[in-house]
């Protein structure tokens, strides 16, 4: 059974400039997770999608969105990129709305902004 | 105070050494994940608790849902042990994960 797959791996932009990262999630799971892991923080809760929809949000400003379509992949959209926006991006996915299901993670991208 | 505390911070041990992590929280739980981040990032789920204990070959995990305690065991470490380990809580008011710190462990041969 394939993971959860992420893409791309790596990535380079410049202050200013717009991404868009993408994640599948494993067959048969509906819920999808973003994290972003900055050089020396912690894991950060970005965003939940479950069945289309945006269940939760984290402490992010609103230049961090994303969907989730209807074959459940994702998309993490990120505007006017910053310095600081520099970090691992992971997406995970679970059976369903996150309630005790385990989450399973991608591999992660990579973003460089300079 | 965060609401996820582990400890120790960092962890270096010889090969064959019993270890122990331990994660405590401060928030209602509907369950508890142990992760395991390997350099460059690669993140793997090892466990999801929401009581008593669990066993995957040499790790061992156990929770104590009265104390809001948890704790990673590895037996017999090898230095392929050699991560990250992350304790995250699943809130059960919102579902939302909320990660420890981490744990970085070096296992030396």
């Amino acid at each position: 059974e394939a993971g959860v797959t992420q893409s791309p791996t790596h990535l380079i932009k410049t202050r200013g400039q717009q991404v868009t990262l993408r994640c599948s999630p494993i067959s048969g799971h509906t819920s999808v997770y973003w994290y972003q892991q900055a050089l020396g923080l912690g894991l950060q809760f970005l965003l939940w999608y479950d069945e289309g929809e945006e269940r939760n949000r984290g402490n992010f400003p609103p230049r961090f969105s994303g969907r989730q379509f209807p074959n459940y992949s994702s998309e993490l959209n990120v505007n006017a990129l910053e310095l600081e926006d520099s970090a691992l991006y992971l997406c995970a996915s679970s059976l369903e709305e996150g309630r005790g299901y385990e989450q399973y993670f991608g591999p992660g991208t990579r973003l460089t902004v300079t | 105070k965060n609401e996820v505390e582990q400890s120790p911070q960092n962890l270096t041990a010889q090969e064959g050494e019993f270890i122990t992590i331990n994660c405590s929280y401060s928030v209602g739980i509907s369950a508890l994940h142990w992760l395991q981040q390997h350099p460059g990032g690669g993140i793997v789920s090892l466990f999801m608790l929401s009581s008593g204990k669990k066993k995957h070959g040499r790790l061992i995990a156990t929770i104590n849902i009265q104390e809001k305690h948890s704790s990673l065991h590895i037996t017999a470490s090898h230095p392929r042990d050699s991560a990250v380990y992350i304790c995250a809580v699943l809130m059960d008011s919102n579902y939302q994960l909320i990660w420890g710190a981490g744990t970085k462990l070096i296992i030396k041969p």
